[in-house]
């Protein structure tokens, strides 16, 4: 079973500019949750969906960054202006089921650096 | 508002030894507890979890964790640590409605030393 994947790994840019991370979960799994993880820190949620719907977007800072999850599958998450304080490890992860005994499978992750 | 506490920031054992990585919790209502495994540049791996039942989870690699209501702790244990087991743990707690929103610790780092 193919895992969840993530593009890009890395990318460095420059403070202000834009930047998106695109995400593949496995399939069949109905939850898509994208986490910021900053060095030292464990994963903090920003937005969770179920199918194309949000759930969850309460520590999402909506002035800069947007997700979508068109058709329910893929999702992108978006940041525009970037600072620097969003440099960090972006984590995509799924579950079958948004419940909360459902386990979460987490891909490689985005590697992000803003200058 | 539900936390995770990872008290230990790194841990060390010897190979062979056994190993604990501490984590307590707050939530309002039961818990439902987590353990991930992070390498380096790779995303999270589930361990164990704990839902309902028996205290005491078996998980993967021969890792499990114990479930403490009284002291709303879920400790990591490991009889024999490897080497290979070196890597940062992370413990977390997920909401028990619907939505199941994940909270995390902080991680701690466990190197095993041969």
């Amino acid at each position: 079973e193919a895992g969840v994947a993530q593009s890009p790994r890395y990318k460095i840019i420059e403070k202000r500019q834009s930047v998106a991370f695109w995400c593949n979960p496995i399939s069949g799994h109905a939850t898509l949750y994208w986490y910021q993880q900053i060095l030292g820190q464990g994963p903090k949620l920003l937005i969770q969906f179920q199918n194309n719907g949000v759930v969850d977007d309460s520590q999402l800072p909506k002035d800069r960054f947007s997700a979508e999850r068109l058709k329910g599958v893929d999702s992108t998450l978006k940041i525009q202006p970037a600072k620097l304080e969003d440099s960090a490890v972006y984590l995509c992860a799924s579950s079958l089921i948004q419940t909360g005994t459902d386990t979460q499978y987490f891909g490689p992750g985005t590697r992000l650096t803003v200058l | 508002a539900q936390s995770v506490a990872q008290p230990e920031d790194q841990v060390n054992v010897a190979e062979g030894n056994p190993l604990t990585v501490k984590c307590t919790y707050s939530v309002s209502g039961n818990p439902y507890l987590f353990w991930y495994v992070q390498y380096p540049n790779r995303g999270l791996q589930f361990l164990l979890k704990y839902i309902t039942g028996d205290n005491l989870v078996k998980g993967s690699y021969g890792f499990e964790a114990e479930f403490n209501k009284s002291q709303t702790s879920f400790h990591l244990k490991k009889p024999s640590a490897l080497v290979s087991d070196s890597a940062l743990y992370f413990c977390a707690v997920r909401d028990t409605t619907n939505a199941g929103k994940s909270t995390f610790g902080d991680g701690t780092t466990l190197t095993v030393k041969p």
